[in-house]
């Protein structure tokens, strides 16, 4: 059971470029997420999903598009990067109330 | 607007002290709070959660106290390791699913 599993660990992008990152978990659940942390800003949330084929917006999903097509995947792709979505990226499922992370995508958009 | 606000930003403690930890929300809709711990390059962990119609809970060394007419609830921890150094988390959601996260606290345990 490898839980939730993001890739790439660690991307540099040029402004502009496009690029999705990767996030799946085995665990069956129905609702994901992805929060972007940011220094003195904690995780906000930018997109989250309850099922396969339903999403929607959270506080910050300017930039980014979603989609799940399936209960596992639930990919984050940014279309024109740029410095201000210079972040850590986490995804994370729930079951009820606890909601599992993944180790993080670091992102430098220069 | 930050919904939760959440202070210290940073705690230095020494090894069997009691760091406690504040966060105050506004929505009064929210009725989970969860704490998270993470440690440097990973994601966070559920470390425990409260709901509005407690004024505490106990986990192990951990405890939330909850106060619901003045909007804040905090994270003790009693007798407080070198391990538990780490990023503290608070946040609220209604339904537990939208989470909202305060800022942050970045607790260090001297030995």
């Amino acid at each position: 059971n490898a839980g939730v599993t993001q890739t790439p660990k660690f991307q540099v992008l040029k402004t502009g470029q496009s690029m999705t990152l990767q996030c799946a978990q085995d665990m069956n659940h129905e609702y994901m997420s992805w929060y972007r942390q940011d220094p003195g800003m904690g995780l906000r949330l930018i997109h989250y999903s309850v099922g396969a084929g339903i999403t929607d917006q959270g506080e910050v999903p300017n930039g980014y598009n979603v989609s799940r097509s399936t209960t596992e995947d639930f990919p984050l792709r940014l279309l024109s990067a740029a410095p201000s979505q210079t972040s850590v990226y986490f995804c994370a499922s729930s079951y009820f109330e606890t909601q599992y992370f993944g180790p993080g995508t670091r992102l430098l958009v220069l | 607007q930050q919904q939760v606000k959440q202070s210290p930003q940073s705690l230095i403690v020494q090894k069997g002290g009691i760091p406690i930890i504040n966060c105050a929300y506004e929505n009064t809709a929210f009725d989970y709070f969860p704490w998270y711990q993470q440690f440097p390059g990973k994601g966070p962990a559920l470390l425990i959660a409260i709901r509005p119609d407690v004024s505490e809970k106990k986990e192990g060394r951990f405890t939330i106290s909850f106060n619901k007419s003045a909007k804040q609830f905090s994270l003790h921890i009693m007798d407080s390791q070198p391990g538990d150094s780490a990023t503290y988390f608070c946040a609220a959601a209604q339904g537990a699913q939208k989470l909202v996260f305060g800022q942050g606290t970045r607790l260090t345990i001297n030995p």
